[in-house]
């Protein structure tokens, strides 16, 4: 089955951290470049990084710039958010998604993983 | 970053009918457009993609419309079970998604 799933979302104080994990499976992962989404709850999506299929292109949100690094290990079929000094506002569901490459659409999601900021 | 508004925030419509949804861009975005449809409690899900492309899967009564900097999403025939919040996306500038449109079916 095509899928990715999230993990390691969870509780953290203000000024803390916590490393996010999306599993591939079903698909050939280096053959696509890789994105994650947040939606805060109640509210709309916002795309926050992308990386393409090698790392050798990294783009970010100016809301995370410099406090979020995204990874993949394509040997274990993976993508990763590290999220550092996290604050209220990081509060969301974060979705990783793929994209069809030279056009940035995001044909696949996974179920996301909740991300509480609060003290 | 193009702004991407959508219209109306929220719509109710009767099962059977038609939905208009509406998504306007800041600057042309050429068809470089892209539309989601989210349930409660789910992911979102590609519907349309080049502004009027269904993606794989997708029924035939979502159409999508428009180029440059007006689109449109028309669902007709319409089932409560395509009651959703759906989201527009350019991707022509980089990317940035609308607020999104709630649909009620009722």
């Amino acid at each position: 089955e095509v899928q990715l799933v999230e993990s390691g979302g969870g509780l953290v104080q203000p000024g803390g951290s916590l490393r996010l994990s999306c599993a591939a499976s079903g698909f050939s992962f280096t053959n696509y470049s890789m994105n994650w989404v947040r939606q805060a709850p109640g509210k709309g999506l916002e795309w926050i990084s992308y990386t393409t299929s090698w790392s050798k292109t990294i783009y970010y949100a100016d809301s995370v710039k410099g406090r979020f690094i995204i990874s993949r290990d394509n040997a274990r079929n993976s993508l990763y958010l590290q999220m550092n000094s996290l604050r209220a506002e990081d509060t969301a569901m974060y979705y990783c998604a793929r994209d069809m490459g030279s056009d940035l659409y995001l044909d696949m999601w996974g179920r996301g993983t909740l991300v509480n900021v609060s003290s | 970053e193009v702004v991407m508004t959508q219209s109306p925030a929220s719509l109710s419509v009767s099962p059977g009918g038609r939905a208009t949804l509406s998504c306007r861009a800041g600057q042309s975005v050429g068809t470089n457009l892209a539309w989601y449809q989210q349930k409660p409690g789910q992911a979102p899900r590609l519907l349309i993609y080049d502004a009027s492309t269904r993606a794989t899967g997708m029924p035939a009564r979502f159409r999508g419309s428009g180029s440059g900097t007006e689109f449109t999403l028309t669902i007709s025939s319409l089932h409560s079970e395509d009651s959703a919040v759906y989201y527009c996306q350019q991707y022509d500038h980089w990317l940035s998604f609308g607020q999104g449109t709630k649909l009620e079916i009722k």
